[in-house]
């Protein structure tokens, strides 16, 4: 059975600020992992499949990077409406979330 | 497009049977793509429950293995979950969604709104 294991748990950043979260998987995935972002009474949102493709009509802030074990999404400059909590995915599998918060 | 939209009561009873439904509307059950439930107790992160295909074929999360079948009724366009012998562990949110084959691997691209479903007496 697949582990993800996302960090930080919390991220504290101010808007405008370049936000880095990790996804370690417990064995290699290859490239397929997905990140969803979610906010407080909403269903989770599709950013990127596939390690590293933007969903339909996801800004281009956001992106994805890794293979095998190691992934990373990246948003560039973040804007009020990006402060939510970020999960990675693979198949039956959810990492534990990490809080992007407002500092 | 397609929408989901779960339905069921919201609250069961301690060892009683949770049973919710996904209507799925704008597009069939029958494409090619499982059908899964998700669920997210409060405050905590989600959880994978199962999956089923068209076909009837299914997949379930070990943990839970023993207690959920998830089942599809193609002439009504929806597909449903029961959880058995619940306790309070089992309150949550709970949300259905379709796990789309993408270029590689499979997301969650479609979800429903979830439902909040509460084990107490």
């Amino acid at each position: 059975e697949i582990v993800l294991t996302q960090s930080p748990a919390t991220l504290s950043l101010s808007p405008g600020e370049r936000a880095t979260l990790s996804c370690r998987a417990s064995q290699s995935v290859s490239s397929y992992l997905a990140w969803y972002q979610q906010k407080p009474g909403q269903a989770p949102r599709l950013l990127i499949y596939d390690a590293s493709n933007r969903a339909t009509g996801i800004p281009a802030r956001f992106s994805g990077s890794g293979s095998g074990t190691d992934f990373t999404l990246t948003i560039s400059s973040l804007e009020p409406e990006d402060f939510a909590v970020y999960y990675c995915q693979q198949r039956g599998t959810f990492g534990q979330g990490t809080k992007v918060e407002i500092k | 497009q397609v929408q989901l939209q779960e339905s069921g009561p919201g609250l069961v009873k301690p060892s009683g049977t949770l049973s919710l439904t996904c209507a799925v509307s704008g597009g069939s059950i029958s494409s090619s793509n499982w059908w899964s439930w998700v669920r997210q107790p409060p405050g905590k992160g989600l959880e994978w429950i199962g999956e089923i295909y068209h076909s009837g074929s299914t997949n379930y999360n070990p943990s839970l293995k023993s207690r959920v079948t998830i089942s599809v009724d193609k002439s009504k366009n929806q597909f449903s979950l029961k959880l058995s012998s619940v306790t309070a562990a089992d309150t949550a949110v709970y949300y259905c969604a379709r796990l789309y084959s993408m270029i590689l691997g499979f997301a969650f691209d479609i979800w429903g709104q979830g439902t909040m479903v509460t084990v107490s007496s």
